[in-house]
Parts: C-alpha cells; structure tokens; sequence
C-alpha cells in the first residue's frame, strides 16, 4: 500500500528561525494536508492542498503540493514558542479503493533547542 | 460552533472485553472517519461512515466496528480486546467523503 515519508523525524528550533519539512509517497495523491498535534490532543488542520504546483499560505505557514504529486512541503517562518509540535502530512486519494481515507506520514517533531 | 466531540476521554480495559468509543461530527459534517494512532506514529485509518454505512476499511480485523446514525454520530467498537489495542483513537469528521477532515481531541483506550 502507500506510504508516507516523512523527514526530518525531529528538529530543534530558536525562535525567529524559519523551519522546513516534507514528505514523499511512492503513488501520487489528488490532495495534500498538513496537521499539527500537542501533546494530548487531536491533530488541528493547518493548511490543505488539491492541486500540483500550488503554494498556499496560513499566517507563517507556506505549503507547497510538489508537481509530481509524490511530494509536499512545509515551511514555517519566524518560528516562535508555540510552533513547538508534531507536524504530520497526510495523503488523500480522489478514486481507488482507498477513496477518502488519509494516510499519515510518521511526524515531524518540533522542539525548542536548549 | 461546537468541533467534533469524543467520549470518554480515557478509558481503561483488561484484555478480553469489549468497548465503545463515541464521536459528535461537526455540525454540518454527515462523513466521520475513524482512526487509531499508536504512541509515536502517525494515525492509521479504521473506516469511513457516510450515509450510516460503512464506505472504506483499513487493515483492522472484525473486532472492529462501527455504526453511524441518523444524526451523523458514531460509535466505534472493538471486540475481545488485546494489549495492542491500547492506543489513541481518533475521530474526523468532513463534509463528504473526500473533503478535508477534522479532527476530535481522542479518546485514550489502555488495556491491561
């Protein structure tokens, strides 16, 4: 089946520092999302995507659907306290029979350099 | 406007028993997907309810299953428990089945 690569596993972070992550499927996909989860929680969408090429934008947040459509990318800019989190990407597929359902990368974990 | 409401938030089991998990989709939402997200990995699909029937199931056995009714909520139930049920699960809700989905806050599942 499909699966996700997620990279990289886990990056420190300064504040005021821009953060870059991105996942790679070996199929394409129809649509790309990209969540956070704090400890505790559920994941919160952040941005999502439907089409290949497309570069969206939420606040500090930029995501990019890679032209293949085997491929997104997350940016953060000026990164503060609250980026801290486990970023996950997610895959969509429009037809097939995995129709609907999304399948999660392993995470990006954020934390605060010491 | 209220989110996707869980219950429990926790839950604790022996081995052996059954449980149900209930979800609230978003008002407006009619799809609601269930997932299970074992401690340091990405969710993994249960199944999808649209129109109080179940449309798509990932690799999970029988013991798994689920009901959706005519308000839209749902309930997932697992069957003779194992250890390696206890994990967190996750309910999304959409408009559809191919919009994008959001998230409950969980319900933590431990069995003993």
């Amino acid at each position: 089946g499909q699966q996700l690569n997620q990279s990289p596993q886990s990056m420190f972070i300064q504040e005021g520092e821009d953060v870059s992550m991105n996942c790679t499927s070996s199929s394409i996909f129809n649509t790309w999302l990209w969540y956070k989860q704090d400890p505790g929680e559920g994941p919160v969408l952040l941005i999502a995507l439907y089409k290949a090429g497309e570069l969206t934008s939420n606040g500090r947040l930029t995501a990019q659907f890679g032209i293949t459509r085997k491929d997104s990318f997350l940016n953060i800019s000026a990164s503060i306290p609250s980026d801290v989190g486990i970023y996950f990407c997610a895959g969509q597929n429009a037809y097939g029979g995995s129709q609907g359902n999304l399948i999660f990368g392993k995470g990006t974990k954020l934390s605060v350099k010491p | 406007d209220a989110g996707v409401t869980q219950s429990p938030t926790h839950l604790i089991k022996t081995r052996g028993q059954q449980v149900t998990l209930r979800c609230s989709p978003k008002s407006g939402h009619d799809t609601v997907s269930w997932y299970q997200q074992a401690l340091g990995q990405g969710p993994q699909f249960i199944f999808q309810y649209y129109e109080e029937e179940e449309r798509q199931r990932g690799n999970f056995p029988d013991r798994f299953s689920g009901h959706q009714f005519p308000n839209y909520s749902s309930e997932l139930n697992v069957n003779a428990l194992l250890l390696g049920d206890s994990a967190l699960y996750l309910c999304a809700s959409s408009l559809g089945r191919l919009n994008e989905q959001f998230f409950g806050p969980g319900t933590r599942l431990t069995v003993l």
